[in-house]
């Protein structure tokens, strides 16, 4: 079935480093990519969303683009901040309802 | 905006009782999910909803059960709690292939 695989462990960085965190999927049709993010004692909140191959979503600094030839949506942003400590988790949604959720990586920021 | 409402920020419940999580969204969304979320394990599907009066299993229905009389409202039941459903729950619900909308979520302990 469709899956989405997020890189191993939490990611701690120093105020205004470089944030990346890899999401590679696995899906048989053409499914839409998302990142949600999850602060403390909160529900998910949708961060951005990508519909097809190329599409770059964005919001917040943050960025991820579809890449088919990789089937991957890796999350970026350039400069974090400490209120950007987090949960981040990637997902697909097939043709279907249902979104596969990665298993998410905490994101810590010291200043 | 959509509001997804969980009736519950905490709770907690003794082994064997029978428990209802409630949410509640404002919109007129078709689909509806109840997740469970776990350290390591990420989020989990237990059951979802296309509308009224259907269920779904997802890939964890094992102990729980579902309610879906009017289309805002999906019950979740846990027919007689165990330690080992201590967990944060969280509904979800979408209009369409789109990406959620999460509740806030209920962190619910069985002693």
């Amino acid at each position: 079935g469709d899956s989405v695989t997020q890189m191993e462990g939490p990611v701690t960085l120093s105020e205004e480093a470089f944030l990346t965190i890899n999401c590679t999927y696995t899906a048989t049709g053409y499914p839409s990519l998302f990142w949600y993010v999850q602060y403390p004692g909160e529900g998910l909140q949708l961060l951005l969303k990508a519909t097809k191959a190329d599409d770059k979503g964005s919001n917040k600094g943050f960025e991820a683009t579809y890449r088919k030839e990789t089937t991957s949506f890796h999350l970026e942003k350039g400069s974090v901040q400490v209120s950007d400590s987090a949960v981040y988790f990637c997902a697909l949604s097939d043709s279907g309802n249902r979104l596969a959720f990665g298993k998410g990586n905490q994101v810590v920021v010291i200043p | 905006d959509v509001k997804v409402t969980q009736s519950s920020r905490y709770l907690v419940k003794r082994t064997g009782e029978k428990v209802f999580l409630e949410c509640v969204q404002d919109m007129d969304h078709e689909n509806m999910f109840w997740y469970r979320q776990d350290p390591g394990l990420g989020l989990r599907l237990i059951y979802f909803s296309y509308d009224v009066k259907m269920k779904e299993k997802g890939d964890i229905p094992e102990g729980y059960s579902v309610s879906r009389e009017k289309k805002e409202r999906f019950s979740l039941i846990l027919e007689s709690a165990s330690t080992n459903q201590t967990s944060m729950y969280l509904c979800a619900t979408s209009p369409t292939n789109y990406g959620y909308t999460f509740g806030s979520g209920t962190r619910l302990t069985v002693v």
